[in-house]
């Protein structure tokens, strides 16, 4: 069964403290791997998608990285409006679906 | 620059109710999604729509059901809601099936 798993669950940081959050999964045939980042009371916000294994994309103190088993998202140097939940999904096989992992609540304290 | 509106914000709704959830976007995406989000698990897809005048079911369709009879709206219907359906709801929409998505605020709805 298709499956994605993210961890830690939560994560608390001091600003400027980095880190990173994890993306495991077991698909059949990975077609894309997406990161968004949610709001509290708001819609996902679309962060990056990566294709293949070695890609990597940045944005501001974001890195995303992916292997052929799971993606990182590096978090450089956070400041506290980095605060978020951020969900990783993944399209694979034939199914353009997307399967969501439960998300890592990120929270950055001044 | 609205992209996508849902309506309402939240709703309380009474247990055998029937309730429709509005969805309208303004970027002439082709594909929209109707998503459920509860505590602890990942968002689970309850219907889809790759083109308008054709709909597909999701993960958890029953109970549920959708149209789009046009570009621009996704309703989704509730027939005879339970507490069970108690969740937050997105609605999404996308320039094609598989490419990255845009999200609506969302509709918090209880089931009492």
């Amino acid at each position: 069964e298709d499956q994605v798993t993210q961890s830690p669950e939560a994560l608390r940081l001091q600003e400027g403290e980095s880190s990173s959050l994890n993306c495991s999964y077991t698909v059949s045939g990975l077609r894309g791997l997406f990161w968004y980042r949610q709001d509290p009371g708001k819609g996902p916000e679309f962060l990056f998608t990566l294709y293949s294994a070695g890609e990597e994309k940045e944005k501001e103190r974001l890195k995303a990285t992916l292997t052929k088993k799971e993606s990182f998202l590096h978090i450089t140097a956070p400041k506290p409006e980095d605060s978020a939940t951020y969900l990783c999904a993944v399209q694979a096989g034939s199914n353009y679906q997307l399967i969501w992992g439960a998300g890592t609540k990120l929270i950055i304290k001044p | 620059i609205a992209g996508i509106t849902q309506a309402p914000t939240s709703q309380i709704l009474a247990a055998g109710r029937r309730m429709t959830l509005r969805c309208t976007q303004d970027m002439r995406h082709n594909a929209m999604y109707w998503y459920r989000q509860d505590l602890g698990l990942g968002l689970r897809l309850i219907h889809y729509s790759n083109t308008a005048g054709t709909t597909g079911k999701g993960e958890v369709p029953d109970g549920y059901s959708v149209s789009r009879a046009n570009t621009d709206d996704f309703p989704l219907t509730l027939a005879s809601a339970v507490p069970s359906q108690t969740s937050v709801y997105f609605c999404a929409s996308s320039v094609r099936d598989g490419t990255e998505a845009f999200f609506g605020q969302g509709t918090r709805l209880t089931v009492v």
